[in-house]
């Protein structure tokens, strides 16, 4: 198989406060893994690419210093969502590639639907 | 830049009956990867079906099957005995050798599959 999990599923915060989403691949190393952002009826909109061990590779337009990412394993993956604002608020979901596989293939986590008070 | 249309927002099937959901792509790579994804109400992404660009033959995944048109640049997903489980959002999407790992997603259609 190829299970990926998300931790939390759903958060709810206050404004100014940071919030960590996990996103861990449960039966197989994933050399790079990454994360999206998908807002109400709309397709998903890539973030930051991610590989173990070295820097994530942020999409044009996304503040590095606010969403900060952390690859420390080759089945871990973290995103904190620094001093967020309601205008965080969305459904961010991650995905992993397999480091042995079916090339470009990514399985996705079930999400996490975040709400900035 | 490579871009993926998805030009029907949305699609109704009948169940049992057969479905085709429309996915054209823009690129200059020849060596790529196209992919059909599923996201129903639980929001999970659910990888539905792949295609090679150097293979001409098309993929099937049981009752899935696309549809690949590389000279015209299209990658259509079949449905076919359509069940209401089949009711969800489904994204077409695109990798190339240049981009990496990164997928290209299209807009997304949203199918509805009456009983």
């Amino acid at each position: 198989g190829a299970v990926v999990s998300q931790h939390p599923s759903r958060v709810i915060c206050k404004s100014g406060t940071s919030v960590k989403i996990e996103c861990r691949s449960l039966d197989f190393q994933a050399t790079t893994m990454f994360w999206y952002r998908q807002f109400p009826k709309q397709s998903l909109m890539l973030m930051a690419t991610s590989n173990e061990g070295s820097k994530a590779t942020y999409e044009q337009g996304v503040e590095k210093d606010k969403f900060l990412i952390n690859h420390a394993s080759l089945t871990l993956s973290t995103l904190t969502v620094t001093s967020a604002h309601p205008e965080d608020s969305s459904f961010y979901i991650c995905s992993a590639r397999k480091r042995e596989g079916v090339q470009g293939t990514q399985y996705f986590g079930p999400g996490t639907r975040l709400t900035v008070l | 830049a490579q871009t993926v249309t998805q030009s029907q927002p949305e699609m109704s099937v009948q169940e049992a009956e057969t479905v085709t959901l429309s996915c054209t792509y823009d690129t200059s790579e020849s060596d790529y990867y196209l992919f059909w994804y599923k996201q129903p109400p639980s929001r999970q992404m659910i990888l539905v079906i792949r295609q090679e660009a150097y293979k001409q033959q098309n993929a099937t995944e049981n009752r899935f099957s696309v549809n690949f048109q590389k000279a015209a640049k299209s990658f259509s997903l079949k449905i076919s005995d359509s069940q209401l489980g089949d009711a969800a959002m489904y994204f077409c999407a695109y990798r190339s050798e240049s981009s990496g790992d990164k997928l290209t997603f299209g807009t997304g259609t949203r199918l509805a599959v009456r009983p």
